[in-house]
């Protein structure tokens, strides 16, 4: 069966430090690969998506990146945060039989 | 632009009352339409895939339907332990979702 993992799990980080969140699938090969941002209030915003390595497709120009070096390894970055970056960041997986599927999130806070 | 408005945005039911929440969609073309539940501090939990009006499906306590322009999930006699945001999403392409805000339930015993 497929499993996603995200860590770390918290992280807090003062403003204007560099970020990396890791996200990794089991069990598939290939997937499509999602990063998310919730924040109170917003809802679930798409910010990064994959369909394979080293293709990356942004959905909001902000102060992140992301990279995807391997078929199952999908990195979000920044080089200097901001307060406004906080939140939980989720990543997921398309599955083509039935959806998305997502990991345990990370909760970042800047402060 | 898709569009996804969820309401209520929160709940508070009795256990054993049952009631729906309504997920309204604006979309191009839907290719499917997903509900999630969200327990704090955890990832959405993947619920259903709709993909024709009409279309309904099941899941202990939950059913979800959906229309050309809503779906409801409906939640016969609820517990505690169904307490938790659920999550509305809709995909018309590309492989890529637009959620709801969410409706948070609250059930209490």
């Amino acid at each position: 069966s497929q499993t996603i993992h995200q860590w770390p799990a918290t992280l807090v980080q003062p403003v204007g430090s560099p970020l990396s969140l890791e996200c990794t699938v089991e069990g598939t090969s290939n997937p499509n690969l999602y990063w998310y941002r919730q924040a109170a209030g917003r809802g679930l915003q798409l910010l990064f998506y994959s369909v394979g390595i080293g293709q990356i497709s942004s959905e909001v120009p902000q102060n992140l990146s992301a990279s995807r070096p391997q078929d199952r390894q999908f990195i979000l970055s920044s080089k200097k945060l901001l307060l406004s970056d906080s939140g939980f960041y989720l990543c997921a997986w398309w599955d083509t039989l039935g959806g998305q599927f997502f990991g345990p999130g990370t909760r970042l806070t800047v402060l | 632009e898709d569009q996804v408005t969820q309401s209520p945005e929160a709940l508070r039911l009795q256990e054993g009352e049952s009631s729906s929440l309504n997920c309204s969609y604006t979309v191009s073309g839907l290719r499917g339409l997903f509900w999630y539940r969200q327990d704090p501090g955890k990832g959405p939990e993947f619920l259903f895939t709709l993909y024709s009006a009409g279309e309904e499906k099941e899941k202990e306590r939950l059913k979800a339907t959906l229309t050309k322009k809503e779906s409801f999930l409906h939640i016969t006699a609820p517990k505690p332990e169904d307490s938790a945001t659920y999550l509305c999403a809709v995909n018309s392409g590309y492989s890529t979702l637009t959620f709801g805000k969410g409706t948070m339930l609250l059930v209490s015993p």
